[in-house]
């Protein structure tokens, strides 16, 4: 079964400071891979999507992450972390269930505290 | 514009009671709609999805259940409440041009079971 796991429960890091948060995956065929961040009181945003193609995605806010399929993972990234994005992130697998539908899984998430 | 509405906010019920959460998706037709739930410490657990009318596919075991009863109208339902049906659920919407679009969720419910 698809499964997605993220190790790290909760990361703090100073603000400035560059940041990893680790997702590895479970998926027989090439994975569609998602980055959501949920800040508090508010929903989820989407931040980055791989689909095929370049394995190092950029999304919004300036985080990236890398696709490497050797290592079944999808690790997000930032250089320079900033307050406000202390918040809790979600990485999830897409799992097409027919033509025109998937269903999305998530990982349990890893929650970022940010250090002044 | 497409939206998506849930209610209610937040829900406090007693152990045993029945539950009925709705949510409704507007400016889109025939979307793949979502149940996901959030208990503390687990993440985003998918419920329920459906690709269709009547079509509901549930992907873990529970006390809880899911009704497509209309194209863009999704419902989560109990008959009797347990204390561990507790936690905050979303109700999510993704369009069927492309099936690995993003998700659109709603504002979430949060609910109390007592």
């Amino acid at each position: 079964a698809q499964s997605v796991t993220q190790p790290d429960i909760h990361i703090t890091v100073s603000e400035g400071a560059s940041l990893e948060l680790r997702c590895n995956y479970s998926y027989g065929a090439t994975p569609y891979l998602f980055w959501y961040v949920q800040s508090p009181g508010q929903g989820l945003q989407l931040l980055l999507k791989y689909f095929s193609g370049d394995t190092l995605v950029q999304g919004i806010k300036g985080f990236e992450a890398e696709f490497k399929r050797s290592q079944s993972s999808f690790n997000l990234r930032k250089p320079s972390v900033h307050w406000s994005d202390a918040a809790e992130y979600f990485c999830a697998v897409v799992t097409p269930v027919r033509s025109s539908a998937s269903k999305i899984i998530f990982g349990s998430g890893t929650r970022l505290s940010i250090r002044p | 514009s497409q939206t998506i509405h849930q209610w209610p906010a937040t829900l406090v019920q007693p152990v045993g009671s029945p539950l009925s959460l709705e949510c409704t998706v507007e400016g889109t037709s025939n979307p793949n709609l979502y149940w996901y739930r959030q208990a503390a410490g687990r993440g985003l657990q998918l419920l329920f999805y459906s690709v269709g009318i009547g079509q509901i596919s549930s992907e873990v075991p529970q006390n809880l259940s899911a009704s497509r009863p209309q194209d863009r109208q999704f419902i989560l339902s109990s008959k009797k409440l347990l204390l561990s049906d507790s936690g905050f659920y979303l109700c999510a919407w993704s369009g069927t041009g492309d099936p690995n679009e993003k998700l659109f969720f709603g504002s979430g419910t949060q609910l109390s079971v007592l």
